[in-house]
């Protein structure tokens, strides 16, 4: 089955950057949905197909897909950030939805 | 807009059966277009997708899973159910019904419920 793979942690500055990768087999070849969850709640969809941003998420909020590796960037991140993100696919041909482990987004 | 909401027991007792019921307002489900999806959460850890039905009544499944699960719809009550039979500890965990939006050649969950925390012990 396939798999992705995320970092457990990531950990960085308010104002920085944030990039949190998600790895996985020809990854380029499929669309990478991002979710941002906080504690408690139910997760949000902040990036969907590779690059795209849903109604209402921050321009701050970008996302890449190439070879093996879909990133998901955060630019001039705020303590509101702080959250677990997760990534997704789609396997088309056993129709299954598939997600990364999930990463921790810590503002320092 | 379209809300879902979880219910059903929060305390189910090893080798019994998980049952959990989805109300969806805002839209049908036996309109078709979107697929409605069961999803859990064990403390601490990532998400794993259980399954999914269509309005028309066809299924899929996590391969890990199958065996034990059974998701069906009630478009009377615009409700859809899951059941998870012979559950022990390591099915403890939030629970999220969800809907999933499939177009341009790929799915992604665009709504979700607020989830529900089922623990199995005795």
């Amino acid at each position: 089955s396939y798999v992705l793979t995320q970092p457990p942690s990531v950990s960085v500055a308010p104002g920085k950057t944030a990039s949190i990768s998600c790895v996985g087999n020809n990854i380029g070849s499929k669309s990478v949905h991002w979710y941002q969850q906080k504690p408690g709640q139910a997760p949000v969809l902040v990036i969907y197909y590779d690059t795209d941003r849903p109604s209402g998420i921050p321009e701050r909020f970008s996302g890449s897909n190439s070879g093996n590796t879909a990133t998901l960037t955060i630019s001039r991140v705020e303590a509101g950030d702080e959250a677990d993100y997760s990534c997704q696919v789609w396997d088309s041909n056993i129709d299954h939805v598939i997600f990364g482990g999930g990463t921790k987004l810590t503002v320092l | 807009q379209v809300q879902l909401q979880e219910s059903g027991p929060g305390l189910v007792k090893p080798s019994q059966t998980l049952s959990l019921t989805c109300n969806v307002s805002g839209g049908s489900i036996s309109s078709g277009g979107y697929y409605w999806n069961w999803i859990r959460q064990p403390a601490g850890k990532g998400l794993e997708w259980i399954g999914r039905i269509y309005s028309t009544g066809s299924t899929s499944y996590n391969p890990s899973l199958k065996s034990r699960v059974t998701i069906s719809l009630d478009t009377s009550k615009n409700q859809f159910s899951l059941n998870l039979s012979s559950v022990t500890a390591a099915d403890t965990a939030m629970y999220f019904c969800a809907r999933r939006d499939c177009s341009g050649g790929t799915c992604y969950i665009d709504h979700w419920g607020q989830g529900t925390l089922v623990t199995v012990s005795s």
